[in-house]
């Protein structure tokens, strides 16, 4: 059954650091997404991604964050340079026809760590 | 005002019970309501998605929505202990163009 892949898993960075989590969404998906869930807290939408452009992001998505589609198959999030609050787990989606039409499939997660 | 909320819980059924979760959303012309499951340390999954209101059924599932009260339940039938995770409600807004909106989840434990 095809899945979304992320890399790594658990990424453990040093405050001011660049970090860049990576995702393989399903292969004939075409909207993309990035999620990020503090410890104990609600998913929180970053970014959505269609036909390589941001479609819409959120108020957490400022300008130390950035996300490219640098070939077919890669989705990547980078965080220029992170702050102990960046702490969280990064899940990476994605979807057919949309977030509102349909399932959101989501990788198993990047845990990133800033110390 | 919050985008959606739910009862963090936890809520406890015993086995074979139902299993009763609610949600409310603010963005009244919301066209899309999802069900995820999430279970400890993994990544949401897809239960149910309802658009009209009234009562869409699957299996052990049943999803209610009621779109002038603003609100989305989802009912777990003879409830299982692999029922036990947090249960997110998300909405997609009207008022944006390409995201869905989760609420803060409801955990539920089946006990044995």
């Amino acid at each position: 059954e095809p899945e979304v892949t992320q890399t790594p898993s658990h990424q453990v960075t040093q405050m001011g650091q660049e970090v860049i989590l990576r995702c393989v969404p399903i292969s004939n998906h075409l909207y993309f997404y990035w999620y990020r869930q503090i410890l104990g807290q609600k998913v929180e939408f970053l970014v959505s991604f269609y036909n390589n452009e941001i479609s819409e992001k959120s108020e957490i998505f400022d300008d130390q964050f950035s996300v490219e589609r640098p070939d077919g198959s890669n989705f990547t999030l980078k965080i220029r340079s992170t702050k102990l609050e960046d702490s969280a787990m990064y899940f990476c989606a994605s979807t057919l026809a949309g977030a509102n039409t349909g399932e959101l499939f989501f990788g198993e997660g990047s845990r990133l760590t800033v110390l | 005002q919050k985008e959606v909320e739910q009862n963090s819980g936890p809520l406890s059924v015993p086995e074979g019970a139902i299993a009763s979760l609610n949600c409310t959303y603010s963005d009244r012309g919301s066209q899309s309501f999802f069900w995820y499951r999430q279970y400890s340390g993994k990544s949401p999954e897809l239960i149910m998605f309802i658009y009209s209101n009234g009562d869409k059924e699957d299996g052990r599932f049943t999803a209610q929505l009621n779109k002038a009260s603003q609100y989305v339940s989802l009912l777990i039938r003879d409830s299982q202990p692999s029922d036990s995770a947090t249960y997110l409600c998300a909405v997609a807004p009207k008022t944006s163009y390409d995201k869905v909106i989760f609420g803060p989840g409801t955990s539920l434990s089946v006990i044995p």
